[in-house]
């Protein structure tokens, strides 16, 4: 069965400061790691990995994949109230393409 | 980029009613969409993948037989919470990909993005 783990599970940090979301994750026939921002709502796309090492970046946001390690981390830079939010991150694997979520991280930041 | 929208975005109804909830995919064709469950403070869960034309594959533990999926066109589909519990209460959302599509160089890929819909609240009282 596909697992995807997200540590830590909440965060709260002041304006201005830098975090670190981690995702490990274990699946059979890997395809892509997706970040997801979710708010009130659904979840907002925000980045999705195929290949190890390279950083995508928007923004103060940036993400990288190690897929021999089978983790990913999401950074933010410079964090502003805004960014308080739940941070998910899914896993695709096989044919079907099918997203596993990780139980996601809940980051408050605080003015 | 794709536009999925759901409705209703909330929902209030009675134990033992049917609810139906539609997820279209407004400014593209979806041959695959996907519905998630979201209960409070989890992650979203998958329910099931619905491809257009054909019947719905259900995950492990969802009863197909309450949660009633149909794919007919392209551009819609719907999930029917039938002899609804208080239990089934939850934060519904679906999810829309793209078909195959063929790059440049004529391969033929398949796209790993989901696009979600904005979710509906199912209050069952």
């Amino acid at each position: 069965e596909d697992k995807v783990v997200q540590s830590p599970l909440s965060l709260v940090v002041h304006e201005g400061d830098t975090v670190t979301l981690n995702c490990s994750y274990e699946v059979t026939n890997f395809r892509s790691l997706l970040w997801y921002k979710q708010e009130k709502k659904a979840p907002t796309f925000l980045f999705m990995l195929t290949s190890s090492g390279i950083e995508k970046k928007s923004g103060r946001l940036s993400s990288i994949l190690d897929k021999k390690e089978l983790f990913s981390i999401l950074n933010i830079t410079a964090t502003q109230t805004g960014d308080s939010a739940v941070y998910l991150c899914a896993v695709t694997s096989g044919s079907a393409r099918q997203l596993t979520f990780g139980s996601g991280t809940q980051l408050t930041v605080l003015p | 980029g794709a536009v999925v929208s759901q409705h209703p975005s909330r929902v209030i109804c009675k134990s033992g009613t049917s609810v139906k909830i539609e997820c279209r995919s407004l400014d593209f064709q979806a041959t695959t969409m996907f519905w998630y469950r979201q209960f409070p403070k989890q992650s979203l869960m998958l329910m099931a993948t619905s491809n257009e034309g054909s019947k719905a594959t259900y995950e492990q533990g969802v009863e197909k037989d309450k949660f009633l999926i149909n794919h007919a066109s392209l551009t819609l589909s719907t999930l029917t919470v039938t002899s609804a519990h208080p239990e089934d209460s939850s934060f519904y959302i679906c999810s829309a990909r793209e078909p195959p599509y063929i790059t440049s160089t004529g391969t033929l890929r398949s796209s790993y993005e989901q696009y979600f819909g904005p979710g509906t609240r199912l209050t069952v009282t």
